[in-house]
């Protein structure tokens, strides 16, 4: 499976959107790209995913860049309970591997 | 309705000892996976079930782990041989099929002295 390349940590201001980016350069036409979140303590939960349209759901929106080699995780207003470790991960139709890699440790400042 | 569960929450084990490892997902979900996870990592997988088969176990780090899903519900994690370095949090996650979203539980602590 692709690996991807996310920033260790990232800060925000209370009710600001955020912007958590990923880049995956060595993505296939196969790889859909999936985002987790994992609050301290706690198991990760699913946020998004998509191919290679934007997506939106109720948590978040997904931006894909048209080369797919890039994505970005937009929340568009931070709040407290948003503080997490974000993950970015690249899933083959073929494959039932999640690579988790380190992700990006999200700090909201009140 | 009630989400992935594993038991036990904890678990401290001497070097050397035999430790199970259970899951319980969420019912009707046919995929299971298990995770590894050491402090200030992301979860490593192990192992993948697709009803009760291995469907993968190239994450499984050595032949002292062993997984079973007998009936294509719970899984048990087993280690034989504790060693300090298996120490970490052992995830469980399950899915409705191969391709969705997957459900995690919380974790199993596993501490070996």
């Amino acid at each position: 499976d692709a690996k991807t390349t996310q920033p260790n940590s990232m800060e925000s201001n209370e009710e600001e959107p955020v912007h958590l980016p990923c880049n995956h350069s060595t993505i296939s036409g196969t790889d859909y790209i999936h985002w987790y979140r994992q609050l301290p303590s706690q198991g990760p939960e699913y946020v998004i995913h998509g191919l290679t349209s934007n997506v939106n759901n109720r948590m978040a929106s997904l931006a894909i860049a048209e080369d797919r080699k890039s994505s970005t995780l937009i929340l568009h207003r931070a709040t407290l309970r948003d503080a997490a470790v974000y993950y970015c991960i690249l899933r083959s139709n073929t494959g039932n591997q999640f690579y988790f890699g380190t992700g990006t440790s999200l700090t909201v400042i009140p | 309705g009630a989400g992935v569960s594993q038991t036990p929450s904890n678990k401290v084990t001497e070097k050397g000892k035999y430790v199970e490892l259970r899951c319980d997902p969420i019912s009707g979900h046919t995929a299971l996976y298990w995770y590894r996870q050491s402090l200030g990592q992301g979860p490593e997988f192990l192992i993948y079930f697709q009803g009760t088969g291995a469907a993968d176990d190239s994450g499984l780090p050595n032949d002292r782990f062993f997984a079973v899903r007998p009936e294509g519900s719970v899984s048990t994690l087993k280690i034989q041989r504790t060693e300090r370095g298996d120490s970490a949090v052992y995830l469980c996650a399950s899915s409705r099929d191969p391709f969705g979203e997957q459900f995690f539980g919380p974790g199993t602590r596993l501490t070996v002295l």
